[in-house]
């Protein structure tokens, strides 16, 4: 089955400046990446993703690449602010098959 | 915008008890989940529900875990006879389509303790 691991697991960050997130995955069939951001006691969030016949996304400050060859995708969060201070979670997804997260990076960031 | 609504927010329990936790899924959405995690710990698949059936589940959904659509709004998660490592965040999502056409939503959340 599917295996996600995710790096760093904690990142801390002097407020804008920029944060990267990776996360590997195991299974090459997967196709479907998305990340959620998960403040403390709340839901998880979805944020961005990306499906695997594209290789970049970009949505304002928040970005994600993939690397289909490689197994892995990244999140890059620019120009960080305190409010981006939370749990991010990757998961990967294959069709049929259900999500399989990773285990979560804390990403703080100081003001 | 339509959000997943879930009840009760937290739960607490005798080890033994029956616990029902519900969610009521996004109104055009037809798969339904539910996850679990753990305090610190990563969000874990359990359950995966379509026409009114499982359509897939994690060894961690065992006999003690059921799941039910009693009417057309409601979606909950049973678990029959609780024991104190059932303490966790239980997520409902629901998504309209399955794999890769559409993403799953999450609602906030119910935390059980099991004591």
């Amino acid at each position: 089955g599917e295996n996600v691991e995710q790096h760093p697991s904690t990142l801390s960050v002097q407020e804008g400046d920029s944060a990267v997130i990776k996360c590997t995955y195991s299974d090459s069939a997967s196709n479907y990446f998305p990340w959620y951001k998960q403040e403390l006691g709340k839901r998880p969030q979805l944020i961005i993703d990306i499906r695997s016949n594209v290789g970049e996304k970009k949505d304002q400050r928040i970005a994600v690449t993939l690397n289909k060859t490689a197994k892995h995708f990244s999140l890059h969060i620019t120009e960080t602010q305190p409010e981006d201070s939370a749990v991010y979670f990757c998961a990967a997804l294959n069709y049929g098959q259900n999500f399989v997260f990773g285990p979560g990076t804390r990403l703080s960031v100081l003001p | 915008e339509p959000e997943v609504t879930q009840t009760p927010s937290h739960q607490v329990t005798q080890m033994g008890q029956e616990v029902i936790l519900r969610c009521v899924p996004i109104s055009n959405h037809l798969y339904f989940y539910w996850y679990r995690q753990i305090l610190g710990q990563k969000v874990e698949f359990l359950v995966s529900f379509y026409n009114n059936e499982i359509s897939e589940k994690s060894e961690i959904f065992d006999d003690q875990f059921s799941v039910e659509r009693p009417d057309g709004s409601n979606f909950t998660l049973k678990i029959r006879s609780t024991k104190l490592e059932d303490s966790a965040m239980y997520f409902c999502a629901s998504s309209r389509t399955s794999g890769d056409q559409e993403t799953q939503y999450f609602g906030p959340g119910t935390r059980l303790l099991v004591l």
